[in-house]
């Protein structure tokens, strides 16, 4: 069983760049979300699809990110203009729901960014 | 406004003891709580979890209890062990998909 991969696993960029993070979710799973890892904050939810829909985006710090899931194995994080503060570890989860009253995710490795 | 609250950034036990790891919430909406596990490098892993209908629930050398009415849930190791060393989440959800994740506890078990 593969879990949850995410690529690229580190991605070094400059100030003003695009960034861009892929997840593939586990399959069979219909609910994939995205976090930010800080040291601030710990796990900040970003953004959650059900079955390909985005449900809640919240999270979403500004307009320079975005995200998509154009089907249910696929779904990227986009930073356009990529700045400093948006350093971070980023994380692509996904779950099975409804389930039977468990709410477990399952989570990727993370891609860790740095803006420079 | 951070629902979850992890005091404690980090902990130090000896191996055979037992950690105490400490959670806070303030949303009287959650209902379901869990704790995850996270090594460097890699994703969290989900350890245990609660379901408000219960004050306490085991697995192992994990026990979670949760006290609804001071909004408090804790997780006991016992006995700790070196391979227990790792940042633990708390996360709790009210019924919806997301959850609402605390700012971790780094346990280092020494040996």
């Amino acid at each position: 069983d593969a879990g949850v991969i995410q690529s690229p696993r580190h991605e070094v960029t400059e100030m003003g760049q695009e960034v861009t993070l892929r997840c593939k979710p586990i399959s069979g799973h219909n609910s994939l979300f995205w976090y930010r890892q800080t040291m601030m904050r710990g796990l900040e939810l970003l953004i959650y699809f059900n079955n390909n829909v985005p449900i809640d985006d919240s999270g979403m710090p500004e307009d320079r990110f975005s995200a998509k899931m154009p089907n249910a194995s696929f779904s990227t994080l986009k930073i356009q203009p990529s700045e400093p503060r948006d350093s971070a570890v980023y994380f692509c989860a996904s779950s099975l729901v409804p389930l039977a009253g468990d709410h477990e995710q399952f989570f990727g490795p993370g891609t860790r960014l740095t803006v420079l | 406004d951070q629902q979850v609250k992890q005091n404690s950034p980090s902990l130090s036990v000896q191996e055979g003891r037992i950690s105490i790891l400490n959670c806070d919430y303030t949303n009287s909406m959650f209902d379901y709580f869990l704790w995850y596990k996270k090594y460097p490098a890699e994703g969290p892993t989900f350890l245990i979890s609660i379901s408000s209908i219960k004050d306490k629930n085991e697995d192992g050398r994990f026990t979670v209890f949760l006290n609804k009415s001071a909004k408090h849930l804790s997780l006991h190791i016992v006995p700790s062990q070196p391979g227990d060393s790792a940042v633990y989440f708390c996360a709790a959800s009210s019924g919806a998909n997301n959850l609402f994740f605390g700012t971790g506890t780094r346990l280092t078990v020494i040996p």
